[in-house]
Formats: structure tokens, C-alpha cells, sequence
């Protein structure tokens, strides 16, 4: 059974489409997260959120939001992409203590 | 502001230890981690340590803790090419466990 689960894997898609990427998460986490990998590697914080808050990484754009249907799901919606906006996004949950649990990432290809 | 540094290539012959040393700048936090990507693949957490600990081992890694000096450092013995991977330290940031500023990666090569 996959702990956190992102769909889809892949997505290309042409710049000014708005996106959205799935995230699910059956560990019964309170909080969930999604993290930013560039071309580089280099991995950035974008949100955490919880039901009782959202901090959102001052460098994010706006274009970004996250949306929890309920505890077990947080969604990425990203409005008007852009070619920068190509990426790896992974998503994660934490009990709080001890760790992040990842999702296996969705590629992002703007075009 | 948080910052964690890693060299970004690390080199060694299969059988040889891996040591990949990392520097953090919050000295609030409660854990460090190492975290271990494949490539084309998702994070995957090796180990971690508490912050008032010196030393872990499991298996063949091993981790050391100079908080004095705000550096972690991952040992692997007998390292294989299944050991070559990116692996990035972690720290959280304040309260929140699943918080992590994470290093650039270092790239692990492990030549037969």
C-alpha cells in the first residue's frame, strides 16, 4: 500500500494552462506538505498545511494554491504555468515527530 | 535565515566508505536526516538523529552529530553501486518535523 500517493507521475503541458496535481495520504497525518525540486536537484519547501494552517514559503507565486478537500488530501493547483514553473513536485505527510513521508513526485514539463 | 550545505560530488570505489559531510544553521532543531534519492525516483529516508545524540548506527550507515559545530556527517561501509544515489541532509525547521530545509544533494558515484 502506497503511504503517499501523487498523480500523475508525468504531466507536459503548454505554458498559460492551468494544472492541477493530486496528493493523498493514508498514514492519518495531520500534516501535509508539497516540496519543489528544480533542474538542479535543489529542494525547496512550497507549503505546509494542516487543518488548522497554511504557511506558505514567502517565494512561491500566488499562480500556486494548495486545496485539502479533507485531511487525507492535499492538492496543487497551479494557474497560468510557465516554462520556470517545469519541475519535480513532491508531495509529503508528517505525523509531526520524527520524519516526512514522500510521495515518489510528479514531473512537471511546461512547453 | 536556515541554510544546509553539502558538497555536491563524492567519488569511491565499491568496498570503500562513503562519508558525506553536511553544515546546518538552526541549532533549534529537534532532528536531522538523511534522505536518499535514486534517480528518477522519490525520497526515501535513511536515517535520522535526535539532536542531543552524537552517534546512530544502523546497519551500514553511520551517522555523527557535532552539534558544537552545527555538522552531520553519513558514513556508509562497504559501499555499493546500489549505494549510488543523491543524498541529501535534512534539518526541520522549528517545531515542525516535516518542515525540512534541505541541502543541494550530494551525488555519491560508486565505481566497481
Amino acid at each position: 500500500d502506497t503511504a503517499v500517493s501523487q498523480t500523475p507521475k508525468y504531466l507536459v503541458t503548454q505554458m498559460g494552462n492551468d494544472k492541477s496535481i493530486k496528493c493523498e495520504q493514508n498514514l492519518g497525518h495531520d500534516t501535509m506538505y508539497w516540496y519543489k525540486q528544480d533542474s538542479k536537484k535543489f529542494l525547496k519547501i512550497m507549503f505546509s498545511y494542516n487543518n488548522k494552517e497554511l504557511i506558505i514559503n514567502e517565494t512561491v507565486p500566488n499562480r500556486f494554491s494548495p486545496k485539502s478537500p479533507d485531511k487525507a488530501h492535499l492538492n496543487l493547483h497551479i494557474n497560468s504555468l510557465e516554462l520556470g514553473d517545469s519541475a519535480v513536485y513532491f508531495c509529503a505527510s508528517s505525523p509531526g515527530r520524527f520524519e516526512a513521508f514522500f510521495g515518489q513526485g510528479t514531473r512537471l514539463t511546461v512547453v | 535565515g536556515e541554510d544546509v550545505e553539502q558538497s555536491l560530488f563524492l567519488s569511491v570505489r565499491e568496498g570503500d566508505s562513503s562519508v558525506i559531510n553536511c553544515t546546518y544553521t538552526d541549532s533549534s532543531s529537534t532532528y536531522l536526516y538523511w534522505y536518499k534519492q535514486e534517480p528518477g525516483a522519490g525520497l526515501q529516508l535513511l536515517t535520522y538523529i535526535f539532536s542531543n545524540m552524537d552517534m546512530k548506527q544502523d546497519q551500514r550507515l553511520t551517522v555523527l552529530l557535532n552539534k558544537k559545530d552545527k555538522h552531520l556527517s553519513l558514513r556508509i561501509a562497504d559501499t555499493q553501486t546500489g549505494d549510488s544515489a543523491i543524498y541529501f541532509c535534512a534539518e526541520s525547521m522549528g517545531g515542525s518535523q516535516g518542515n525540512l530545509i534541505f541541502g543541494k544533494g550530494t551525488k555519491l558515484s560508486v565505481k566497481p
